[in-house]
């Protein structure tokens, strides 16, 4: 079974530029989680998807952050513009479903580092 | 907001068991207690999750306290490769999914 992956693994990008990230989950997966780890902490949710709609995005500070699943597939989460506080691991998960006993199947990451 | 208690860092020696323990005084009664592991540059990977009951599986042991108030996660004998962060991770039964920092397992040869 093929895992969640993540392109691109790597980005350095300048203050204020934009930057994309892509997330392809587990096949059928109905479950979406973006989460942010700033270095030396645990993983910060941003928002969580259910097939193509939001369950949670209350940590998504949306005036620079947005993220979409259309077809309740794949996602993008994208920051415009980035700030330096912004650089950080960027992980995706996927699940079964939403329910207290899925498991949540991590992908490598993408590591963003704003100058 | 719901919060989970974990040590910062824990040493054992390989091939001995070790206890994590974890504190979720704030847990409902209906909410699984998950527990995952991140290996240095990757992703968390699941370990083991129970909602009243102890549980294992080929990984680990996870007991629950009666209360559920706590819990902890046992692996049986410690090896080098089990070096990782261990989170403990309520899973509120309105979605709420907060980790906290997790603890620093170090494992000494």
């Amino acid at each position: 079974e093929a895992g969640v992956a993540q392109s691109p693994r790597y980005k350095i990008i300048e203050k204020r530029q934009s930057v994309a990230f892509w997330c392809n989950p587990i096949s059928g997966h109905a479950t979406l989680y973006w989460y942010q780890q700033i270095l030396g902490q645990g993983p910060k949710l941003l928002i969580q998807f259910q097939n193509n709609g939001v369950v949670d995005d209350s940590q998504l500070p949306k005036d620079r952050f947005s993220a979409e699943r259309l077809k309740g597939v794949d996602s993008t989460l994208k920051i415009q513009p980035a700030k330096l506080e912004d650089s950080a691991v960027y992980l995706c998960a996927s699940s079964h479903n939403a329910g207290g006993q899925d498991t949540q199947y991590f992908g490598p990451g993408t590591r963003l580092t704003v100058l | 907001d719901a919060k989970t208690t974990q040590p910062n860092s824990m040493e054992s020696n390989e091939e001995e068991p070790v206890h994590l323990p974890c504190n979720h005084s704030t847990i409902s009664g209906t909410d699984y207690i998950h527990w995952y592991r991140q290996l240095p540059s990757q992703g968390p990977e699941y370990v083991i999750h129970g909602l009243t009951s102890n549980v294992n599986n080929r990984m680990a042991s996870l007991a629950i306290a009666e209360d559920r108030k706590s819990s902890t996660l046992i692996l049986h004998r410690a090896t080098l490769r089990d070096a990782a962060v261990y989170y403990c991770i309520p899973y509120y039964s309105n979605y709420q999914l907060i980790w906290g920092a997790g603890t620093k397992l170090i494992i000494k040869p």
